[in-house]
């Protein structure tokens, strides 16, 4: 159960695009189309942003987008707005049991 | 409208025990698995355990396998973590979460409480 990698931060200016990666193993993002990508404000609980890999929950701004490609997925975000500033995690269902496994999460900043 | 509701933390003492609970309402509770997620001070989210609809499926982090025991009381709307053996970086605050998929699942948590501060100290 080792963690997913993310990036430490990424920035990027209003108005800009940004992708953010999430690196795991063949026993979890490369085994299952089951990843999630969650966004955190200071002092707010974690908000679903995407799931299964591409979808988006009712109410996620379609300026969110979701991909993967063998054991990396990415986080797209398009028209960088100020709000959107916040730290974002990945998560890959992990197999039998329930299991899920979090990347380490990312800090975006809008300058 | 979707609650989850935890309470059960505190201060306890390395090697003492807490029970969390989490109190469902808004949604048919018995057809979704339900997780715990705990997040220490400044840092990121670790996922503790999950628990599939019935109970037949149960998970835990290695780091708190042997020492944790989610449960569920689908009667009462409920999701519990027994946490034993505690320990200082058991110290976070635990969020309950609401799987998304219907029955089985996805490991993707649509609803989230506000969560329960546990600190191990002496």
């Amino acid at each position: 159960q080792s963690a997913l990698t993310q990036p430490a931060s990424v920035s990027g200016s209003p108005g800009q695009s940004i992708t953010i990666s999430c690196t795991g193993t063949s026993s979890d993002i490369g085994n299952y189309n089951l990843v999630s990508w969650y966004q955190q404000h200071p002092g707010n609980t974690p908000k679903l942003m995407i799931c299964e890999v591409s979808k988006r929950p009712s109410g996620v701004s379609n300026r969110f987008s979701g991909s993967k490609s063998g054991n990396t997925a990415s986080l797209t975000i398009s028209g960088l707005q100020a709000e959107d500033e916040a730290d974002y995690y990945c998560s890959s269902y992990a197999g039998s049991s329930t299991s899920v496994v979090f990347g380490g999460g990312t800090k975006l900043t809008v300058l | 409208e979707v609650q989850l509701v935890e309470s059960g933390g505190g201060l306890a003492q390395p090697g003492r025990s807490l029970r969390l609970s989490c109190a469902a309402s808004g949604f048919n509770f018995d057809d979704y698995a339900m997780h715990w997620v705990r997040q220490g001070p400044g840092k990121g989210l670790e996922w503790v355990s999950g628990i599939s609809w019935n109970s037949g499926s149960i998970g835990y982090a290695d780091s708190v396998k042997g020492r944790f025991t989610i449960s569920r009381d689908n009667a009462k709307n409920s999701l519990y973590l027994q946490m034993n053996s505690l320990r200082a970086e058991d110290t976070a605050l635990y969020y309950c979460a609401k799987d998304n998929r219907f029955y089985d699942s996805s490991g993707s948590l649509d609803y989230w409480g506000q969560g329960t501060l546990v600190t191990v100290s002496s």
